[in-house]
């Protein structure tokens, strides 16, 4: 079965400073990989996907991610971070051929002015 | 597109009633839609799969009696949670997928629907 690793559950970060949010994960077959933030009391928007193709994926509101297959990483990063980035992020897998996707515990990514 | 409507956002309710809770595609049919319960500071737990016209698959730990679930068409799937107790308090939040291509391992969530039982 496949799960995710978050290894950070906190990462606090200076207003325009850049970011790296990491992820793991471990599955023996091909996988799909996404990103999505949660603000407070909100559902979660999807920031990002990796379905196929190039590994260096682009999303909303400036960020980015690389799959990288022999790491096995989908970390997210973003150049110069804004007050408003303030959430909880997470990363998701899911297997191919399978409907779940499966979680990580979140990283909660706080912007100090 | 792809919006996930969730209502209502937020209920109160007394303990030994029920409360049912709709999630809708907006723009898209959704031959899947899920489940999913958040405690605060913690992750998605997946609650049960649901697919349109057939019963809800539900997750090892899930009470199917206590968290009825119907998928009566392709763009509306409800929770209700029967005969509520303050432990069912939580934030539940539903996620549909188009059903066709590459596109259909991406889910969309709701805003959630913060559960509060007195």
């Amino acid at each position: 079965a496949q799960s995710v690793t978050q290894l950070d559950s906190q990462v606090p970060v200076f207003e325009e400073a850049p970011v790296e949010l990491r992820c793991n994960y471990s599955s023996s077959v091909s996988v799909y990989l996404f990103w999505y933030v949660q603000y407070p009391n909100q559902g979660l928007q999807l920031l990002l996907k990796y379905l196929s193709g190039s590994t260096l994926v682009k999303g909303i509101n400036g960020f980015e991610a690389e799959f990288n297959k022999s790491q096995t990483s989908f970390h997210l990063r973003k150049p110069s971070v804004h007050i408003s980035d303030t959430a909880e992020y997470f990363c998701a897998v899911s297997v191919a051929g399978a409907q779940k996707l499966v979680f990580g515990q979140g990283t909660r990514l706080t912007i100090n002015p | 597109g792809a919006v996930v409507s969730q209502h209502p956002s937020w209920v109160i309710c007394k303990s030994g009633t029920s409360v049912k809770i709709e999630c809708r595609s907006l723009d898209f049919q959704a031959t899947t839609m899920f489940w999913y319960r958040q405690f605060p500071k913690q992750s998605l737990m997946l609650m049960a799969t649901s697919n349109e016209g057939s019963k809800a698959t539900y997750e090892q730990g899930v009470e199917k009696d206590k968290f009825l679930i119907n998928h009566a068409s392709l763009t509306l799937s409800t929770l209700t949670v029967t005969s509520a107790h303050p432990e069912d308090s939580s934030f539940y939040i539903c996620s549909a997928r188009l059903g066709r291509g590459l596109a259909k391992n991406i889910q969309y969530f709701g805003a959630g629907t913060r559960l509060s039982v007195l």
